[in-house]
């Protein structure tokens, strides 16, 4: 079964730090392009960041561009998110989603998310 | 990085069609032929729909279909259901960006 699970996920402070964790299973993870897309409560989706399937090509939003950092471990099938300076305005549930294979730009798959709640 | 535009909310009854818009720039939209289309249930993760403008993923109902002129897109909805009730987003490709829309609340009266 094609699956992504997210976790990682919890209640920070602002300013601090978090690191969350997408696994892949049922598809050849190498061959495809990666992004994380958030959901704050009760608001549309934002697309957050994304990288390329050999992680030579890394593209982000401009509200987290240099606090987050988006990476891959081909080897061990699994994408991350590296977010620093958390605001709490980045208060949201965070997907990991796969790029269609070819031209990309559309999510095919998509993890079930993971809650990230900055407050003080 | 402005958000695509869709309609807040549109509504129809059981069989109706309807269509929700979704307006962009000649930077997003207007550029590319990858705009996708997600449909979302409360709670729950969304779902691809529609993508590179009007290709249906295997295993989505052919009553879904997508279009493009200039900088909107639109997706169509034949035979409303009742399972159709969902909150509905549009997404572009921007080079190195993606951007989706505001969403669209879809009321099945």
């Amino acid at each position: 079964e094609v699956q992504l699970v997210e976790s990682g996920g919890g209640l920070v402070q602002p300013g601090e730090s978090l690191r969350l964790s997408c696994a892949a299973s049922g598809f050849p993870f190498s061959r495809f392009s990666m992004d994380w897309v958030r959901q704050a409560p009760g608001e549309g989706l934002e697309w957050v960041s994304y990288i390329s399937s050999e992680s030579s090509t890394t593209y982000y939003a401009d509200s987290v561009k240099g606090r987050f950092t988006i990476s891959r471990d081909n080897a061990k099938n699994s994408l991350y998110l590296q977010m620093n300076s958390l605001r709490d305005e980045d208060t949201a549930v965070y997907f990991c989603a796969r790029e269609t294979y070819g031209l990309g730009g559309s999510f095919d798959i998509w993890g079930q998310g993971t809650v990230v709640t900055v407050s003080s | 990085q402005s958000a695509l535009t869709q309609p807040a909310s549109v509504s129809g009854s059981p069989g109706q069609s309807i269509t929700i818009s979704c307006t962009g720039t000649s930077s997003d939209v207007g550029s590319y032929n990858l705009v996708s289309w997600y449909q979302q249930h409360p709670g729950k993760a969304p779902k691809l729909m529609i993508y590179e403008v009007d290709k249906r993923p295997s295993g989505v109902s052919d009553r879904f279909s997508g279009s493009k002129s200039g900088n909107t897109a639109s997706l169509t909805i034949s035979g409303l259901q009742a399972e159709d009730e969902a909150d509905y987003y549009c997404c572009s490709y921007a080079s190195s960006r993606r951007v989706f829309g505001g969403g669209t609340k879809l009321t099945v009266l």
